[in-house]
């Protein structure tokens, strides 16, 4: 069954550093978002990605965080300049035609800022 | 936007017993409420969906209904298993908009 990839699994970074999660969405999928669930809470979104640009991001992915899609198969999510309220688990997601279509979560890399 | 909320937060049943856990929308322009597993340290499994089409949808010992005038839908699970327990997320969304997610169920079989 097709996947969601993402690397790494865990990452720890100094506050101030910048960071770059890496996913690698079903290679037929269209729609990328990404998502974070801080420990214990509900899962959140970030940001959804369509066309080459976002399309829709929440409050929460503020000027310290972006999005691209390098290549054909990878899509990535860096954040600026990391602060403690950064460490979460960030979760990758892709979809095919509409959301309901083959939506499917990565396993998700769990970012500990210190 | 779109809120969604779920109940209850936990939940403790016997093995063999069913688990009822049940989640409100306010966004009647919602049309997939799928429904994630979420085993720790893993990122949320799709176990089940409903579209807003279909009142019902079963798959073995899971099923989902769907109520669009009071805008609400339930996961059901009969003859629950030690393997059942896990944090469980209903979530809304419309078209190709983001997914809304509940606050989440931690469910616990008790052998």
């Amino acid at each position: 069954e097709p996947e969601v990839t993402q690397t790494p699994s865990h990452q720890v970074t100094q506050m101030g550093q910048e960071v770059i999660l890496r996913c690698v969405p079903i290679s037929n999928h269209l729609y990328f978002y990404w998502y974070r669930q801080i420990l214990g809470q509900k899962v959140e979104f970030l940001v959804s990605f369509y066309n080459n640009e976002i399309s829709e991001k929440s409050e929460i992915f503020d000027d310290q965080f972006s999005v691209e899609r390098p290549d054909g198969s990878n899509f990535t999510l860096k954040i600026r300049s990391t602060k403690l309220e950064d460490s979460a688990m960030y979760f990758c997601a892709s979809s095919g035609q509409g959301v309901s279509y083959g939506y499917t979560f990565g396993s998700g890399t769990r970012l500990t800022v210190v | 936007g779109e809120n969604v909320e779920q109940h209850p937060s936990t939940l403790s049943v016997q093995e063999g017993d069913s688990a009822v856990i049940k989640c409100t929308y306010s966004d009647s322009a919602s049309n997939y409420f799928p429904w994630y597993k979420q085993e720790l340290g893993k990122g949320p499994q799709l176990i089940i969906d409903i579209r807003s089409n279909v009142g019902e949808k079963k798959d073995q010992r899971i099923a989902v209904t769907l109520n669009k005038t009071a805008k609400h839908f339930s996961l059901h699970i009969t003859e629950t298993q030690p393997e059942d327990s896990a944090v469980y997320f209903c979530a809304a969304i419309r078209r190709n908009e983001k997914l809304t997610f509940g606050t989440g169920t931690r469910l616990t079989i008790i052998p």
